[in-house]
């Protein structure tokens, strides 16, 4: 079957990093996503990884090794308004272009 | 470039009425997901379209719920005889071809 693990909370103090994992079962691989929701909202987008290695993007990066199933993202300098709940996604194939979701690790910043 | 566009935003229907979703991709886009969300919840897939075809509908309950997405216009999630249970975020996301979903603003239901 197909399976997308992630902590489901994660607490952090603001100006702090913080790494969230996650790791993935799926019948094949075509890429590992990342989205950001805030409470209320619709997900945004934030990362793609397809290769081996870490992608970097301001305070935001991303992190994926295919042969173990894993991926990360690191969030630097943190912020308040980075308290959002954090879905990673996996690209199972290429015969669709369909997205399996993980349930997403709630973070909350702390002062 | 508009992004994915949906609505009503909010909608507010009583027990065994009808409610039409509507959902608009980006300008490009052939693939609509739609996702359902419970406060608190995490995302539920739905169902998966592209022009004229239901591609994966595994998500979808069997009776009262139908999704489509026509040659023209937008791509319609309808939900006939609704119940409070269906009170819920409903997401509707597009893609091109290989890249990650970009997501609509949500339609927010009530069932009273």
């Amino acid at each position: 079957g197909q399976n997308i693990d992630q902590p489901t909370e994660m607490t952090a103090t603001e100006g702090a990093i913080v790494q969230i994992n996650c790791t993935y079962q799926t019948s094949g691989f075509n890429g590992l996503f990342w989205y950001q929701q805030h409470a209320g909202e619709a997900p945004t987008f934030l990362s793609y990884n397809v290769l081996d290695g870490l992608e970097e993007k301001g305070r935001f990066s991303s992190f994926l090794s295919r042969s173990k199933g894993y991926s990360y993202l690191l969030l630097k300098e943190l912020q308040m308004k980075d308290s959002a709940s954090y879905l990673c996604a996996v690209r199972a194939g290429d015969s669709n272009y369909q997205l399996i979701w993980g349930a997403g690790t709630k973070l909350i910043i702390k002062p | 470039n508009a992004g994915v566009m949906q609505n009503p935003r909010h909608l507010v229907r009583r027990r065994g009425q009808e409610a039409r979703l509507r959902c608009s991709p980006m300008k490009g886009h052939s693939h609509v997901y739609w996702y359902r969300q419970l406060p608190e919840e995490g995302l539920k897939f739905m169902v998966y379209l592209q022009k004229e075809n239901i591609i994966d509908e595994s998500g979808m309950p069997k009776e009262r719920f139908s999704a489509e997405f026509p040659k023209e216009g937008p791509s319609i999630l309808r939900i006939q005889q609704v119940v409070r249970g269906d009170s819920a975020a409903y997401f509707c996301a597009s893609s091109p071809s290989a890249s990650g979903e970009f997501f609509g603003p949500g339609t927010r239901l009530t069932v009273l």
